[in-house]
């Protein structure tokens, strides 16, 4: 079964570093997501993204918060300068259509800022 | 997105059935009713959406109260494998693709 996959699956960074955490979203989807949790909180959306631009953001996105989908097949969330609050399990998905379409996550990546 | 409310822990016994409600008293007439669930140290997982009628899929059923402002999933064999976190979700067709995750219902199976 298709599946989205992430990488790494844990990084560490030091506070103000910039790290790049990678998704390779299922082939014939358009749509890409990433999302996070930070540890016993909510799953909290951070963008939506489609047709190579930014479709919708949450507060949560700043501009310490970048996308992009350099080639045909990875999207990437960029953090630029990591804060502690940072420290999060980060989740890509992806869908094949928007609105009711069904969402496929990834496994994650745990990101702790030190 | 509309509120949702679900219980935030329930228990059920291996191999019987399990029914999860969720209630969105304010739900509009063009939000579709999702479930994704969490299993320990994964990312969600799509379980079923349905708009008015019932639904059912290999993971579990969906029924949807006549008045739409509740629904209930149903887990007909739970499983070991099921124990996760079960989100009930309001989705407005297109509109926004994002998802809107409340505090779910921690669902606990014991063997």
């Amino acid at each position: 079964e298709p599946e989205v996959t992430q990488t790494p699956s844990h990084q560490v960074t030091q506070m103000g570093q910039e790290v790049i955490l990678r998704c390779v979203p299922i082939s014939n989807h358009l749509y890409f997501y990433w999302y996070r949790q930070i540890l016993g909180q909510k799953v909290e959306f951070l963008v939506s993204f489609y047709n190579n631009e930014i479709s919708e953001k949450s507060e949560i996105f700043d501009d310490q918060f970048s996308v992009e989908r350099p080639d045909g097949s990875n999207f990437t969330l960029k953090i630029r300068s990591t804060k502690l609050e940072d420290s999060a399990m980060y989740f890509c998905a992806s869908s094949e259509s928007a609105g009711i379409g069904e969402a496929f996550f990834g496994q994650g990546t745990r990101l702790t800022v030190v | 997105d509309a509120k949702t409310t679900q219980p935030n822990s329930m228990e059920s016994n291996e191999e019987e059935p399990v029914h999860l409600p969720c209630n969105h008293s304010t739900i509009s007439g063009t939000d579709y009713i999702h479930w994704y669930r969490q299993l320990p140290s994964q990312g969600p997982e799509y379980v079923i959406h349905g708009l008015t009628s019932n639904v059912n899929n290999r993971m579990a059923s969906l029924a949807i109260a006549e008045d739409r402002k509740s629904s209930t999933l149903i887990l007909h064999r739970a499983t070991l494998r099921d124990a996760a976190v079960y989100y009930c979700i309001l989705r407005e067709n297109n509109a926004g693709n994002m998802l809107t995750f409340g505090g779910g219902t921690r669902l606990m199976v014991k063997p």
